[in-house]
């Protein structure tokens, strides 16, 4: 069984400051997918890495796929409470085709 | 429709009872999951399907949980004989595809169900 762990599971900041929410595994992911979920929502894909090393932004936001492809980040520059949500990451294997596996989700909250 | 659609949002069962929730996915999409998110312990898949399969295959050791799809944008997620640990919110997310781990998941609104 694949398993994806996220941390922190929680974080509370103020506005404008940086932050970095971590995504490990000991399994080799062929892609990894981060997304957002707000209160009576599902969640929504911000991006998907594919490529070991890779690099995506997305405004403030850095997407990293471990050289690995075991783990990823995202960084989250200047936060603004806008960003106040869950973020999830979710990978896929070779095998997995798109039924994804999810990290436990950071409940993400931006102070003004 | 142009996204994916879960009634009821909202339900109470008592513990014991059968609970069916519908989802409505997105004409044209392959691929259906079912899954169950709680606090603490995220997103799990429970069941899926491709193409016209009427029979999901269930990720879930339990018999209690099952899926049928009598149309190929329509799912129902039944789950027998309620436990109070049931209580989750269950997501319904689908895609074009199955092959592909970089296929998009678009994800309903979820059910909220509370077993008391």
């Amino acid at each position: 069984t694949q398993l994806l762990e996220q941390s922190p599971q929680f974080l509370s900041i103020q506005e404008g400051e940086n932050l970095t929410v971590y995504c490990n595994s000991s399994s080799v992911f062929s892609s990894l997918q981060w997304y957002r979920q707000e209160p009576g929502e599902g969640p929504v894909l911000l991006v998907t890495v594919v490529t070991g090393g890779e690099v995506k932004k997305l405004k403030r936001l850095t997407f990293q796929f471990g050289d690995a492809r075991k783990d990823s980040s995202l960084h989250i520059t200047a936060a603004q409470p806008g960003d106040t949500g869950l973020y999830l990451c979710a990978g896929a294997s070779e095998t997995s085709g798109s039924r994804l596996t999810f990290g436990e989700g950071t409940q993400l909250t931006v102070n003004p | 429709g142009a996204g994916v659609s879960q009634s009821p949002r909202y339900k109470v069962a008592k513990r014991g009872r059968d609970v069916a929730l519908r989802c409505d996915s997105i004409s044209g999409h392959v691929t259906l999951y079912w899954y169950r998110q709680t606090l603490g312990q995220g997103s799990e898949v429970l069941t899926y399907s491709q193409s016209d399969a009427q029979r999901d295959k269930s990720g879930r050791p339990s018999g209690r949980f099952s899926a049928e799809r009598p149309e190929r944008s329509v799912s129902t997620l039944k789950i027998q004989r309620t436990e109070q640990g049931d209580s989750a919110v269950y997501l319904c997310a689908s895609s074009l595809g199955y092959n592909s781990g970089a296929n998009v998941l678009t994800f309903g609104a979820g059910s909220r169900l509370t077993v008391l």
